[in-house]
């Protein structure tokens, strides 16, 4: 069993529509959990860090944190088709130089 | 903020020959830097660690005589690939980690390096 585990889609939904990417994992060591969005040959862009439990909202982005059910996720509202993209959650333990645990990637495309 | 750049972005090379890639952290220093390779349509995949001044810590089943990293300063890493044959051609993407502030384990990363050995 992978420490994370991520649907890999592909994920198509109508522009505007509310996104849902989630993913889970099993190491309860976990403290930072990330998101990041990948373009195609391009490298990854972070788009949300949270610590511990909880929600993080930035502008059209909401990152939930649910550490008692090790489940992680990532909201898109009014999505654009400039949102196409693979969608990376990334996750650590504390510690200053942890290395990223990586899901496998989720393709998401928004039709216009 | 928090800029990381490579280069070159794409590289063509003859099989046997060696490659370098940089990776700067352009507004920020960086006394740890991580190497990733990544497949079409696969996720990244942890190649090595590295620490300026220090030597770089490999993932398992990478070779570190064939991948060479060196950590020269806190705003530059390099990575040679020696002796390099098609098998190595891949997509390879570079992330900073900064020194100075206070956001945990974030990682930003640079645009990737496309490699293509003939």
């Amino acid at each position: 069993q992978k420490e994370v585990e991520q649907d890999p889609g592909p994920l198509s939904v109508p522009e505007g529509a509310i996104v849902s990417l989630n993913c889970t994992y099993s190491n309860s060591a976990f403290q930072y959990f990330m998101w990041y969005r990948q373009y195609s040959r391009k490298g990854p862009e972070l788009l949300m860090y949270t610590y511990s439990s909880g929600n993080k909202e930035d502008g059209r982005f909401t990152a939930q944190v649910d550490k008692s059910s090790k489940y992680i996720s990532l909201f898109i509202r009014d999505s654009q088709p400039s949102d196409s993209a693979t969608y990376l959650c990334a996750m650590s333990p504390p510690g200053s130089a942890r290395q990223l645990t990586f899901g496998s990637g989720t393709q998401l495309t928004v039709l216009p | 903020g928090a800029v990381v750049s490579q280069h070159p972005s794409w590289v063509i090379c003859k099989s046997g020959t060696s490659v370098k890639i940089e990776c700067r952290s352009l507004d920020f220093q960086a006394t740890t830097m991580f190497w990733y390779r990544q497949f079409p349509k696969q996720s990244l995949m942890l190649m090595a660690t590295s620490n300026e001044g220090s030597k770089a810590t490999y993932e398992q089943g990478v070779e570190k005589d064939k991948f060479l990293i060196n950590h020269a300063s806190l705003t530059l890493s390099t990575l040679t690939v020696t002796s390099a044959h098609p098998e190595d051609s891949s997509f390879y993407i570079c992330s900073a980690k900064p020194a100075d502030r206070g956001e945990g384990d974030t990682q930003y990363f640079g645009p990737g390096t496309r490699l293509t050995v003939l």
